[in-house]
């Protein structure tokens, strides 16, 4: 079974440019989260994604962070424009269903983005 | 809100060596407890996880058990290997009423093993 994919792995910008990145979910998870993991500290859920309709993003900086999960498939996150401080490793995860009170749902990660903003 | 707190790293043994990672919680609800490891390059891969109190989670010679009166999540090996050096998160996931499944991190304490 594929697990999830994440492009590009690695990426470099200067403050106020903007950067995509895309995430490919296992195949039939409906649910898809992306973190963010600063530099010596446990990932940070930024947005959780139900199908194609947004679940959480309270911990998501509106004013330059946007993320679309279009046809509940792919996924992609927009930074723009960065600032230094969104250097970090972008994780996307995946998993079966919504995490009901009976659900143990497990989070499969990908490998990451590692953003650097010079 | 909820949180997780764990040891201070890094941690360093020899190989064969005992291991404990100390793992705390806090949270309003009823929360699943995990334990993932990230190898170096590599993304979070999931260790083990165990979803009520006393349940054991156990993979790859990895422990770990759900103590609801002490609000810990303590993972053991009982031999650990030069392999094993890694990235170590303990995480919850709240199954409340306010559920959305995500879950929430410690730092991370990072194991290295030296032959």
């Amino acid at each position: 079974e594929a697990g999830v994919a994440q492009s590009p792995r690695y990426k470099i910008i200067e403050k106020r440019q903007s950067v995509a990145f895309w995430c490919n979910p296992i195949s039939g998870h409906a649910t898809l989260y992306w973190y963010q993991q600063i530099l010596g500290q446990g990932p940070k859920l930024l947005i959780q994604f139900q199908n194609n309709g947004v679940v959480d993003d309270s911990q998501l900086p509106k004013d330059r962070f946007s993320a679309e999960r279009l046809k509940g498939v792919d996924s992609t996150l927009k930074i723009q424009p960065a600032k230094l401080e969104d250097s970090a490793v972008y994780l996307c995860a995946s998993s079966f269903g919504s995490g009901s009170r009976r659900s143990t749902d497990t989070q499969y990660f990908g490998p990451g983005t590692r953003l650097t903003v010079l | 809100g909820d949180s997780v707190t764990q040891m201070e790293g890094p941690v360093t043994l020899s190989e064969e060596a005992f291991l404990t990672i100390n793992c705390t919680y806090t949270a309003t609800g009823y929360p699943s407890l995990f334990w993932y490891v990230q190898y170096p390059g590599e993304g979070l891969q999931l260790l083990l996880k165990a979803t009520k109190a006393d349940d054991k989670g156990s993979n790859k010679g990895f422990e770990a058990t759900y103590r609801k009166e002490t609000t810990s999540f303590h993972l053991e090996k009982g031999s650990v290997q030069v392999s094993d050096s890694a990235v170590y998160f303990c995480a919850l996931s709240d199954r409340g009423s306010s559920n959305t499944g995500k879950l929430i991190f410690g730092q991370g304490t990072t194991l290295q093993v030296k032959p």
